[in-house]
Formats: structure tokens, sequence, C-alpha cells
């Protein structure tokens, strides 16, 4: 069974740095790309990063380019999102998602919290 | 506001059909396939159909999905109370180079 664990949201004031996480198993984390999707408090779906599975291939929303770096460790079967200079609005559950290259996002994980606020 | 048009809201009685529409532009549905998302509050989202009209194990054929051209629409036939969710189409886009999504669409059921 497919599962994705994030980790690493928490509480920060303006302008600091998180490093999220993301824990695979189940599958072979190699083959897929993976996806940061957020969701802000009672707004809908925002996709923020995108990451192919040799990681060759980044993209990013223009909300987060240049301050977030999506990367992975597929020895680790690990997948990250570094956020620097957070503003007020990043607030959100951020979701690590698992793709089948660009077709579709077909797993995600459970979420985690990412409060930015003095 | 989202590159992709969604009704805020739709309803319908138990029993009934509901049509979810989802709007978008040649970079994104008009070249690419749809997927539709179900949420329920304080959950992650969940595949419901991809590639348009394929839908995953376990998903009941209750839920279908169709594209023409740069509209996709999610129907849902005989509904039922546990359908009461957040609903979401999501493209990927050429343009952006990223995943889109739909505003999303909370469906009662009254």
């Amino acid at each position: 069974e497919v599962h994705l664990v994030e980790s690493g949201g928490g509480l920060i004031q303006p302008g600091g740095s998180l490093r999220l996480s993301c824990a695979a198993s189940g599958f072979s984390f190699s083959s897929y790309s993976l996806n940061w999707v957020r969701q802000a408090p009672g707004r809908g779906l925002e996709w923020i990063s995108y990451i192919s599975s040799n990681s060759k291939t980044r993209y990013y929303a223009d909300s987060v380019k240049g301050r977030f770096t999506i990367s992975r460790d597929n020895a680790r079967d690990s997948v990250y999102l570094q956020m620097n200079s957070l503003r007020a609005d990043d607030t959100a559950v951020y979701y690590c998602a698992r793709s089948e290259s660009q077709l579709e996002i077909d797993y995600w994980g459970q979420g985690t919290l990412v409060t930015v606020s003095s | 506001q989202s590159v992709l048009t969604q009704p805020p809201s739709a309803s319908g009685a138990p029993g009934q059909r509901v049509t979810i529409s989802c709007s978008g532009s040649s970079s994104n549905i008009g070249s690419n396939t749809v997927n539709w998302y179900q949420q329920f509050p304080g959950t992650a989202p969940k595949l419901l159909i991809y590639r348009n009209n394929q839908r995953p194990s376990g998903v009941p054929d209750r839920f279908s999905g169709s594209k023409s051209g740069t509209s996709a629409s999610l129907a849902i036939s005989g509904l039922q109370s546990e359908d009461e969710a957040d609903y979401y189409c999501a493209p990927w886009d050429d343009s952006l180079n990223g995943w889109v999504f739909g505003g999303g669409t909370k469906l009662t059921v009254l």
C-alpha cells in the first residue's frame, strides 16, 4: 500500500526558513515524480512544486519560485521542500503527492501544517 | 484566482444526478488529460477520476468524467449523503509547467 508521510511543519516567524520532509513507502519510489501541493485555511488546492523521478526536472509555481527548493533522495525514499523567506500567505497545509509523470497525481500524504506568524 | 473555472457550489437530492463543470484553456485541459479529486473536511484529497474518464479501483461507477475541447465535467449519479464533499479538477498546464487546480466545488446533498 502506498504511504506518504510528511513532517517538519510548525509555527515559524515571517522571513524564517523551514524544511519539510516526506517519507514514502509501498512503491518503487525512484520510478515516480513527486509534488508538493498546499491548501491555505478555508481555500482550495495550490500546486507549488514538481520533481521528476531522476531529479533532472523541477518546476515551481510563481508564488514560491526563488524561495522554495524541492529535492529528493531516492536512496532514502524521501522528498523535501526547503522553504525560505516565508511569508504569512505561505500559511497552509502542505501535502506531498505522488504523480505518474505529468498525467495524474494519484496518492497524497496526510499533510503537515505550516503557520507563518509573529 | 484559478486558471480553471468551477462553480463554487452544487447540490442535489439523494438519488439525483449532479454534474460539475471545469472550464480551462488550450494549455491545460485542451492539451492534457483531466483528473478529479474528492476532499472531505480535514482530510487529504483523493483521486476520483483520472485521464478524463478512468476510475481508480474502489471508486463507485456512480462517478464518471468526460472532456470536450477545453472543458471537462464530473457527473455523480444516484447521489448519496456521503458524496457531500469538495471536488477539484486538475490537469497539467503546459504553459505554467505545473498542475493547475480548479477553485473547487462544494457539493451539498439536500
